[in-house]
C-alpha cells in the first residue's frame, strides 16, 4: 500500500473549517483515499473516502487533486468534538491473490486540536 | 446503530496468565481485522479474516497470541502466556466484502485495554 504523509499537528479555531493535508505521491490506480480520526480513548472512526472524484458526506468533504497525488479532508465548521487524531490512509480494497484484502495501514496521523 | 462489540472492555492481569479477547462483527461482515495500538507504535496489524479463514497473521507474534473465528459472529485473541510488553488498547474491526463504493468501509469496535502487570 502507498505511503502517506502527514503534518504531526495542527491547530483550528471552534465555527472554523479545518483543513488536513496529506501527501501520497506513489498511489497506485487501484488504491482509495480513506480518512479515519481517533477520538481520546475511542476506536478509529471512519469518516470518507474517494478515489479520484471529490466527496461529501455528512461529517466532511474530500478534495482529491486532479494527478491524485495528494487530498484534503475539510471539516466546514469545526467544533470541540472535533479535536482528534486524523489518519490519512491509501488501501487497495481487493487484489487478485487476496493477500491485501482491504486492510487498513496506519501511520501517525494529524492531531488536530480545535480551540474555543 | 450496528457496531463492532468486543469484550472485555478492560483486563488487569498477571504476567503469565491467559487472556482472551472476543469479537463480534458487524452482522454481515465477512472481514474481520485485529490491531493493537500502544504509544510507541501506534497502530498496529496483528491478523485478519475473511469468511473465518486467515488470510494474514504475520503482524502477530506466533509464539503466544493465536486468533480465531469459531463462527461468523464470533472471533477471539488469544495471548498465552501473557508479558507485560502486551499491555495495549487491541481493536476488533470488521468489513463486508466487495470493491469501489459498494462500501468495503471497515468499522471499529471500541477496544480492549490490557494491562499486563
Amino acid at each position: 500500500d502507498a505511503k502517506t504523509t502527514q503534518p504531526p499537528s495542527m491547530d483550528c479555531a471552534e465555527g472554523r473549517a479545518a483543513n488536513l493535508p496529506c501527501n501520497h505521491s506513489t498511489i497506485s490506480g487501484n488504491e482509495y483515499v480513506y480518512w479515519y480520526r481517533q477520538i481520546h480513548s475511542q476506536g478509529p472512526q471512519y469518516i470518507i473516502h474517494g478515489l479520484k472524484n471529490n466527496e461529501t458526506n455528512e461529517m466532511a468533504s474530500l478534495i482529491i487533486t486532479e494527478d491524485r497525488k495528494s487530498s484534503t479532508l475539510i471539516l466546514p465548521h469545526a467544533t470541540l468534538r472535533d479535536t482528534a487524531v486524523y489518519y490519512c490512509i491509501v488501501r487497495v480494497e481487493a487484489n487478485a491473490g487476496g493477500t491485501s484484502y482491504g486492510k487498513l495501514t496506519f501511520g501517525q496521523g494529524t492531531i488536530l486540536t480545535v480551540h474555543p | 446503530d450496528a457496531r463492532v462489540t468486543q469484550t472485555p472492555r478492560h483486563k488487569v492481569t498477571e504476567m503469565g496468565q491467559e487472556v482472551t479477547m472476543r469479537c463480534q462483527p458487524i452482522l454481515g461482515h465477512n472481514t474481520v481485522f485485529w490491531y493493537r495500538q500502544t504509544m510507541m507504535q501506534g497502530l498496529e496489524l496483528l491478523a485478519y479474516f475473511r469468511n473465518r479463514a486467515p488470510l494474514d497473521d504475520s503482524g502477530m507474534p506466533k509464539d503466544r497470541f493465536s486468533a480465531e473465528m469459531p463462527d461468523a459472529t464470533l472471533a477471539t485473541l488469544k495471548i498465552q502466556p501473557s508479558e507485560p510488553r502486551d499491555s495495549a488498547v487491541y481493536f476488533c474491526a470488521s468489513g463486508r466484502g466487495g470493491t469501489g463504493r459498494s462500501g468495503n468501509t471497515i468499522y471499529f469496535g471500541e477496544g480492549s485495554w490490557l494491562t499486563v502487570v
